[in-house]
């Protein structure tokens, strides 16, 4: 039972373009969302999160959207650059009672970003 | 301000063994997650440690155990290993056991090998 999805494995885009990660759920009591980058050989960090509340999150270069009708989120880097290459995770989480601040995760998506 | 650190950073063992991973927390924090990321798929929330006892459990059998001490390190028992179990194994800190804003601070993990 795979709550969150992401269905692009990977990524591809050149260097000062748009780079837009989608990811899709199905639990309607997700709450919140995130985004975690992962480099080789470290942990997932953090990158951009956004409550049920919001349709938009904006950070810098990082822009996340939410449509809750649709279940589906996507995280949008403009322009992008070679460091963002990296493994992007979604995830989410229900802010419910006895949540425990479990976080969901999908499968992930490789972005390339080429000079 | 010290990190997650996690320890060892690579194992292999073989079916039947028993493994201990170890974690110690973020500064400051009193909660450790620990998740499994199997190749290819997104971390999946094993447990969840606050104030030394298991706030919160996934979908993981009863051979995996887990502590957490005093300081707020923790530690994750695996007995009886199985072939399945080889994986990337997170250790995650937190300022609360809510998630807060979910934001998780992950270590770089302990690969395990099962043979």
């Amino acid at each position: 039972d795979q709550q969150v999805k992401q269905n692009s494995p990977s990524l591809s885009v050149q260097e000062g373009r748009i780079s837009i990660l989608n990811c899709d759920y199905t639990n309607s009591m997700f709450d919140y969302f995130l985004w975690y980058k992962k480099y080789p050989a470290e942990g997932p960090t953090f990158l951009i999160s956004i409550s049920s509340i919001k349709d938009k999150n904006e950070d810098g270069r990082f822009t996340v959207f939410l449509n809750k009708s649709a279940k589906h989120l996507s995280l949008h880097i403009v322009p992008s650059q070679p460091g963002d290459s990296a493994v992007y995770f979604c995830a989410a989480t229900s802010h419910g009672s006895g949540n425990t601040g479990k976080l969901i995760f999908g499968q992930g998506t490789t972005l390339q970003v080429k000079p | 301000e010290t990190g997650v650190t996690q320890s060892p950073t690579h194992l292999i063992k073989t079916r039947g063994q028993q493994v201990t991973l170890r974690c110690s927390s973020q500064s400051g924090h009193n909660t450790v997650s620990w998740y499994q990321q199997a190749l290819g798929q997104g971390p999946q929330f094993i447990f969840q440690y606050y104030r030394e006892e298991e706030n919160g459990r996934g979908n993981f059998p009863p051979r995996f155990s887990g502590l957490q001490f005093p300081n707020y390190s923790s530690e994750l028992n695996v007995n009886a290993l199985e072939l399945d179990d080889s994986a990337l194994y997170l250790c995650a800190s937190s300022l609360d056991p809510g998630g807060g804003g979910g934001e998780l601070f992950f270590g770089e993990g302990s690969r395990l090998t099962v043979l």
